[in-house]
């Protein structure tokens, strides 16, 4: 059964700081990795999405990376603003527009 | 871009009662839909996966006569919680696939459920 584990669980970290936020899992044998952005009491926005066979993805001051052998993803945010303040989710998909399993989230808050 | 709605947003209903949460696709159709479950600090757990014109697929544990889903459409799926009680208390969120050869799945903005 795939486990799906974020580091750290919270975090909190002054403007203008760049960071990292953590994602592992126990099956390699994934067909691609998302990071999601959770507001709270909100539903889910897309961030990034990497298949199995790319090793990054980079969208404006966002960059994830996906090491599958070893099982870790990484998402790496550029230049924080309060307004990244959120719950960071990684999900791994196990096929095609299957089911996702989602880690423990990572909750962010860039402060002034 | 797709668009997931949910209806409703909160829903605040006594022990006992069943409660219908409706997921809908505005722009898009889907065959098939997916319904998570998440507790507060906690992360989303599968429920469902909810196909159109066939029964849905229930991730082990999930009552399936609990928890009706009911896909008519290619752009709702329903999700009834019956004789619901304290412990279903949760944010129930929908997903759907415009297209099943790719990877995308669309979030709803979610169902806050407080049961009494």
């Amino acid at each position: 059964k795939q486990e799906v584990t974020q580091i750290p669980a919270a975090l909190s970290v002054p403007e203008g700081e760049n960071l990292v936020l953590n994602c592992s899992f126990t099956d390699s044998a994934i067909y691609n990795l998302q990071w999601f952005r959770q507001d709270p009491g909100k539903g889910l926005t897309s961030l990034l999405l990497i298949q199995s066979s790319q090793r990054e993805q980079t969208s404006g001051r966002l960059n994830a990376s996906l090491d599958k052998s070893s099982g870790r993803s990484t998402l790496y945010i550029a230049a924080s603003q309060p307004g990244d303040s959120a719950t960071y989710l990684c999900a791994v998909g196990g096929g095609t527009a299957s089911k996702l399993t989602f880690g423990t989230g990572t909750r962010l808050q860039v402060t002034l | 871009g797709a668009v997931v709605s949910q209806h409703p947003s909160r829903v605040i209903c006594k022990s006992g009662t069943s409660v219908k949460i409706e997921c809908r696709s505005l722009d898009f159709q889907a065959t098939t839909m997916f319904w998570y479950r998440q507790f507060p600090k906690q992360s989303l757990m599968l429920m469902a996966t909810s196909n159109e014109g066939s029964k849905a697929t229930y991730e082990q544990g999930v009552e399936k006569d609990k928890f009706l889903i009911n896909h008519a459409s290619l752009t709702l799926s329903t999700l009834t919680v019956t004789s619901a009680h304290p412990e279903d208390s949760s944010f129930y969120i929908c997903s759907a696939v415009p297209d099943p050869s790719t990877d995308t799945q669309y979030f709803g903005p979610g169902t806050r459920l407080t049961v009494l």
